[in-house]
């Protein structure tokens, strides 16, 4: 079975300083691993994802995620918070065996100070 | 542009009333998706369709229905509206089981 655990729901950073938000994953099969950004009264926006080769994923406004089969991690990290970077954050592991299933953490709330 | 649209956006029902939210893709996507969203929960699935005329259960099925006719829409039903069911909905779709889902702008229903 799968399951995703996001640490911290809440993350505060000052604006240009390192954002990093914590993902840990269990999985029985190669894991698809993705993450999600939901700016408020809005649906999820893909940031970026990893399925198989390369284990740094950079995905879009200047975010990357490492995924680290040793430590089951998948963390979200980007070298200077902006302003705009204030959301939730959600990662999500595909369900083995499906056609697409995802199971999603409960999310992280960024928060940007100035 | 291929989109995924839902309505509507907001509702207020109230107590044992049947309530219908659509969800309509353009993308020609078989994997369609149902989920609630709720503080401290994250996104659960309510239900899921891999194709028309195909559909299952969800982690958070009971009290929700869903019937898939063609391949553009999977409208989701509360057959009989209770205040545990107020959320936010969100529809999602995928082209297939190693892409991402793209998701719609969410319906927010209140049950009074």
């Amino acid at each position: 079975a799968q399951s995703v655990t996001q640490l911290g729901s809440h993350v505060s950073v000052s604006e240009g300083a390192l954002v990093l938000l914590r993902c840990n994953y269990s999985s029985s099969v190669p894991p698809y691993l993705f993450w999600y950004v939901q700016y408020p009264n809005q649906g999820l926006q893909l940031l970026l994802k990893y399925t198989t080769g390369a284990t740094l994923v950079k995905g879009i406004n200047g975010f990357e995620a490492e995924f680290k089969k040793s430590e089951t991690s998948f963390h979200l990290t980007k070298p200077s918070a902006h302003m705009s970077d204030a959301a939730e954050y959600f990662c999500a592991v595909r369900v083995g065996g499906s056609q697409g299933n995802l199971i999603f953490g409960k999310g992280t709330k960024l928060s940007v100070k100035p | 542009d291929a989109e995924i649209t839902q309505s509507p956006r907001h509702k207020i029902t109230e107590t044992g009333r049947q309530v219908t939210l659509a969800c309509h893709q353009t993308w020609n996507h078989n994997n369609m998706f149902w989920y609630r969203q709720d503080l401290g929960h994250g996104l659960r699935l309510i239900h899921y369709s891999y194709g028309v005329q195909d559909t299952n259960k969800g982690e958070v099925s009971d009290g929700y229905s869903v019937s898939r006719s063609n391949t553009e829409d999977l409208p989701l039903t509360l057959e009989s509206a209770a205040s545990s069911q107020t959320s936010v909905y969100f529809c999602a779709s995928s082209e297939g089981p190693y892409n991402e889902q793209f998701f719609g702008p969410g319906t927010r229903l209140t049950v009074l």
